[in-house]
């Protein structure tokens, strides 16, 4: 069975700052799917950014990108000119290729500090 | 308009009473999952669907059963509620291999 830990229950950062959120994974799938979604207090569940287990290029978007290690099964985010609006639950995610299902990480509340 | 709808959004019920949450999507999807949000845990899976005659049983489906009525609606059904059972209530929709687009989640707290 796939587990996603995230070991950081709380995080906080300073506005303009840059911030790194972690994440490991266990499997024995070749390929899948990684995935970041943001969860604001709204609780609405937005995706960030998402990565193919079979690119070795890691995944950008805008200021959010990760650092996907597959040996070391670890999956970072990165979150670049930290925004007010940063401010959430961020949760990262594994889908098993052709899976559809999502296993998701216990999720990291990142603060953004003016 | 949402492309994932929930009802209710919000909902207080006593214990032993059945309550039902639903869910349509206009993406047209054939894949549609419930999931359950607990603090510390993140989300777990109930239910999965993967087109109308396809439901299957996900990490956390007892005390719970679902309905796929169409495409584009999935129900999630909680025979005898309980306390543990307060939790915020996600659905969602998406084609492999492409993210999960998700409702706006059903607080539920049984009493």
């Amino acid at each position: 069975a796939q587990t996603v830990t995230q070991s950081q229950p709380e995080m906080s950062v300073q506005e303009a700052e840059t911030v790194t959120l972690s994440c490991t994974y266990d499997t024995s799938e070749n390929n899948y799917y990684l995935f970041w979604y943001k969860q604001p207090p709204s609780r609405q569940m937005i995706l960030v950014i998402r990565q193919e287990a079979y690119k070795q290029q890691n995944a950008t978007e805008n200021r959010f990108s990760v650092n996907f290690q597959k040996a070391a099964k670890s999956f970072s985010l990165k979150i670049s000119d930290s925004q007010l609006g940063d401010t959430a639950m961020y949760f990262c995610a594994f889908m098993k290729y052709q899976g559809g299902k999502l296993i998701f990480g216990q999720g990291t509340e990142l603060s953004v500090k003016p | 308009d949402a492309d994932v709808t929930q009802t209710p959004r919000n909902r207080i019920t006593k214990t032993g009473k059945r309550i039902m949450l639903e869910c349509s999507q206009t993406k047209g999807h054939d894949r549609m999952y419930w999931y359950r949000q607990d603090p510390g845990l993140g989300l777990r899976l109930i239910y999965y669907s993967f087109d109308v005659k396809d439901i299957n049983k996900g990490e956390i489906s007892d005390g719970y059963s679902v309905s796929r009525q169409a495409q584009a609606k999935f129900s999630l059904s909680l025979e005898s509620a309980i306390p543990n059972q307060t939790a915020l209530y996600f659905c969602a929709t998406g084609q492999v291999p492409y993210e999960q687009y998700f409702g706006p989640g059903t607080r539920l707290t049984v009493t």
